[in-house]
């Protein structure tokens, strides 16, 4: 069973650039969670894809966009970049969109924006 | 609305040494509760849930946590550390049939030689 992989590893924009993040869910599992974390905080969530639908969204600008595939791989999009955005962006995989089902987690994409 | 305090940003304690990561939620119904534990540089991994049922609750790497309603608190414990826990925990509340974790800061644990 693979795990939850995110691409790129790292990555630095300027501000005002676009920026696509990728996300391989872990087999089985039909729905993704996308999370940014900034330096010294926990994890904000963004927003949800259960079985290509979004499925809820947290505080963040419709700037911030999102896709999920048939296979079940997902997307974030980030128009418009500001230097705020700069942090890791986390996604989590699970099955059937609850909060108490388990999240798996990839290591993340670390997103500097100058 | 909910939210998640995690007491204490640094934790130190000795190898050995009894360990205790404080977390208190607020939510209107009873939550779910989670703590998770990230390494430097990889995503998080959970330690242990809390849905329903039993209220001490034992995970992955001898951590355990006790949901303590009247104190709208979820502490996570473990008898003795190890050099190898050395790690940031985040402890992190959901209402039932919700979707969306909500998360603490993070206490970052220092285990001293």
């Amino acid at each position: 069973e693979t795990g939850v992989t995110q691409s790129p590893t790292h990555l630095i924009k300027t501000r005002g650039q676009q920026v696509t993040l990728r996300c391989s869910s872990q087999s089985g599992h039909n729905t993704v969670s996308w999370y940014q974390q900034a330096l010294g905080q926990g994890p904000q969530f963004i927003f949800q894809y259960y079985r290509e639908e979004e499925n809820g969204r947290g505080n963040f600008p419709p700037r911030f966009s999102g896709l999920q595939f048939p296979n079940y791989s997902s997307e974030l999009n980030v128009n418009a970049l500001e230097l705020d955005d700069s942090a890791l962006y986390l996604c989590a995989s699970s099955l059937d969109g609850f909060a108490k089902n388990i999240q798996y987690f990839g290591a993340g994409t670390r997103l500097s924006v100058l | 609305a909910q939210s998640v305090t995690q007491l204490g940003s640094h934790v130190s304690v000795s190898e050995g040494a009894l360990v205790l990561l404080r977390c208190n939620y607020s939510s209107s119904v009873p939550p779910y509760l989670f703590w998770y534990v990230q390494y430097p540089n990889q995503g998080l991994q959970l330690l242990l849930k809390y849905t329903t049922g039993a209220t001490l609750v034992k995970g992955i790497n001898g951590f355990e946590a006790e949901f303590k309603k009247s104190e709208t608190s979820f502490h996570l414990t473990k008898p003795s550390a190890h050099m190898s826990d050395a790690a940031e925990y985040f402890c992190a509340v959901s209402e039932p049939g919700n979707y969306q974790l909500i998360w603490g800061a993070g206490t970052k644990l220092i285990i001293k030689p």
